[in-house]
C-alpha cells in the first residue's frame, strides 16, 4: 500500500529555533501534499496544499512566511517553521495523493512539535 | 456550525457490543466520504470508504445518506484493540479533506 514518511516524529527545542519537517511519499509520486496541524483534543485542521512545481496554497489564517512548504519533487514536500514559538507547539501531519486520482490521502506518521 | 459534526463521546462498551456512531456535512456539494481511526498521538489511518449503498468491511459497516447528510459507522463484536477515536472525513472537492472532531471510543473487558 502507499506510504508516507515523515521526519522527525518529535522535535524539542528553543522559542526563534526554525525546524523544518520532511514528509516522502515512499512508493508513489504524489502531486499533491497537504499539511494538517492538530492541537490537543481537536481535530486536524487543514493549513496548506502543496503541489509539487508550483507555490502551495494556505488556509485562512495560516502565516505563509512563518511555514514555508516547498515541493521540489513528486517525492518530498517540506514544511519549515520559522521562528517557532511556543504557540506554535502541536503535531503536525503531512498526507499525500494523486490528485484527481480516486484513493484517500495517505497519512505521514505526523511530527510532535515542543517549543520551550 | 462546524463542517464536519460528531459526538465527542467517550461511547463506553463492554466487549462483544456493537456500537453506532453519527457524523453530519453541512456542505451539500461534498463528493467523497471516509471513516479514519487515530490512536492517541498518532496519525490517522483510513478504515474505510463510505458510499451511499452502504458498504462492509468485516465487523464494521458505513452508511450515507446524501439526502440528510448523514454518515454511520457501526461497529460489531467490539475489540479491546478497537478503541481510538473515529474520524468521520469529508472530501469537499480537489481532495480537501475536512475532519471532524472524533468519536472517542473505549471498549473495556
Amino acid at each position: 500500500g502507499a506510504v508516507v514518511s515523515q521526519h522527525p516524529s518529535w522535535v524539542i527545542c528553543k522559542s526563534g529555533t526554525s525546524v523544518k519537517i520532511e514528509c516522502r511519499s515512499l512508493d508513489f509520486q504524489a502531486t499533491t501534499m497537504f499539511w494538517y496541524r492538530q492541537f490537543p483534543k481537536q481535530s486536524l485542521m487543514l493549513m496548506a496544499t502543496s503541489n509539487e512545481g508550483s507555490k502551495a496554497t494556505y488556509e485562512q489564517g495560516v502565516e505563509k512566511d512563518k511555514f514555508l512548504i516547498n515541493h521540489a519533487s513528486l517525492t518530498l514536500s517540506t514544511l519549515t517553521v520559522t521562528s517557532a514559538h511556543p504557540e506554535d507547539s502541536s503535531f503536525y501531519i503531512c498526507s499525500a495523493t494523486v490528485l484527481g486520482g480516486t484513493q484517500p490521502q495517505h497519512f505521514g506518521d505526523g511530527t510532535r512539535l515542543s517549543i520551550l | 456550525r462546524k463542517e464536519v459534526e460528531q459526538d465527542p463521546g467517550p461511547f463506553n462498551v463492554p466487549e462483544g457490543a456493537t456500537v453506532a456512531f453519527n457524523c453530519t456535512y453541512s456542505n451539500s456539494a461534498s463528493q467523497s466520504f471516509f471513516w479514519y481511526r487515530q490512536d492517541c498521538r498518532k496519525e490517522p489511518k483510513l478504515l474505510m470508504s463510505v458510499y451511499s449503498s452502504g458498504n462492509e468491511d468485516g465487523r464494521f459497516t458505513a452508511q450515507l445518506n446524501r439526502a440528510s447528510q448523514y454518515i454511520s459507522l457501526l461497529i460489531r463484536d467490539s475489540k479491546l484493540s478497537d478503541s481510538a477515536t473515529y474520524l468521520c472525513v469529508v472530501n469537499t472537492g480537489f481532495q480537501k479533506l475536512v475532519f471532524g472532531t472524533g468519536t472517542r471510543l473505549l471498549v473495556s473487558p
